[in-house]
């Protein structure tokens, strides 16, 4: 099955602990991006890969950063993390980037910075 | 910046009736999708139209779009409790590279 996986569903943590969100997908696709939902203003792109070891930021990647070591995986890390980053997160990837095709997205990861 | 608008915010419709979404944005685009959400969880994408097309279908969805207005709507047809969801387009806009960009989305609530 199709699919991309993001863990951990739920995460609390306290101001500047550091913090990984794994993100992985099944499908050979070369573009991955994360996103930002917060209410009233929609999903935002934080950062995006065109493929391995290529990066590249969104409209709001202040306070994370991205590798892209393998094709199937796209972590998203806060060093620092601070209460405005509570929100919640979703991985999406993609066989072509922009619109071009239909995205997948993984279940979303709710976290809180206390 | 968001680029696509929906409207209406909230819609509550009766099961079997139909309900109607639009999205509007700003600049020329590519290609427009929709997609939905059910409640704290993953976006599924529902159907992709490129802007050389004016419209398309899949099941009891029919998408259209009007270049020259920047402007799509989605029709859900015979709508059913399942149905209720947020809806949200997402735009490939011609100067914005690789990325979608999605409005703040259309709430729907279909009641049994």
């Amino acid at each position: 099955e199709a699919q991309v996986t993001q863990n951990p569903r739920y995460l609390i943590t306290v101001t500047g602990k550091k913090l990984t969100v794994t993100c992985s997908q099944n499908m050979n696709h070369e573009y991955m991006s994360w996103y930002r939902q917060d209410p009233g203003l929609g999903l935002r792109q934080i950062y995006y890969s065109m493929n391995v070891e290529v990066t590249d930021k969104g409209d709001v990647p202040e306070g994370y950063k991205v590798s892209r070591k393998e094709k199937r995986n796209f972590p998203l890390i806060l060093e620092s993390p601070s209460p405005n980053q509570t929100s919640l997160y979703f991985c999406a990837s993609s066989a072509s980037p922009g619109g071009r095709t239909e995205a997948f997205f993984g279940q979303g990861t709710r976290l809180t910075v206390v | 910046s968001q680029q696509g608008e929906e409207d209406p915010q909230a819609l509550s419709i009766q099961e079997g009736e139909n309900a109607t979404m639009n999205c509007s944005y700003k600049t020329s685009i590519n290609n427009l999708q929709w997609y939905r959400q059910n409640s704290g969880r993953g976006l599924v994408h529902l159907i992709l139209i490129r802007s050389n097309e004016r419209e398309k279908h899949s099941g009891r969805l029919r998408v259209t779009l009007d270049t020259s207005k920047k402007s799509s709507s989605l029709l859900i047809t015979a709508s059913r409790a399942a149905d209720t969801a947020s809806y949200f387009c997402a735009t490939d806009h011609q100067a914005a590279g690789n990325k979608l960009t999605f409005g703040g989305g259309t709430r729907v609530l279909v009641k049994p």
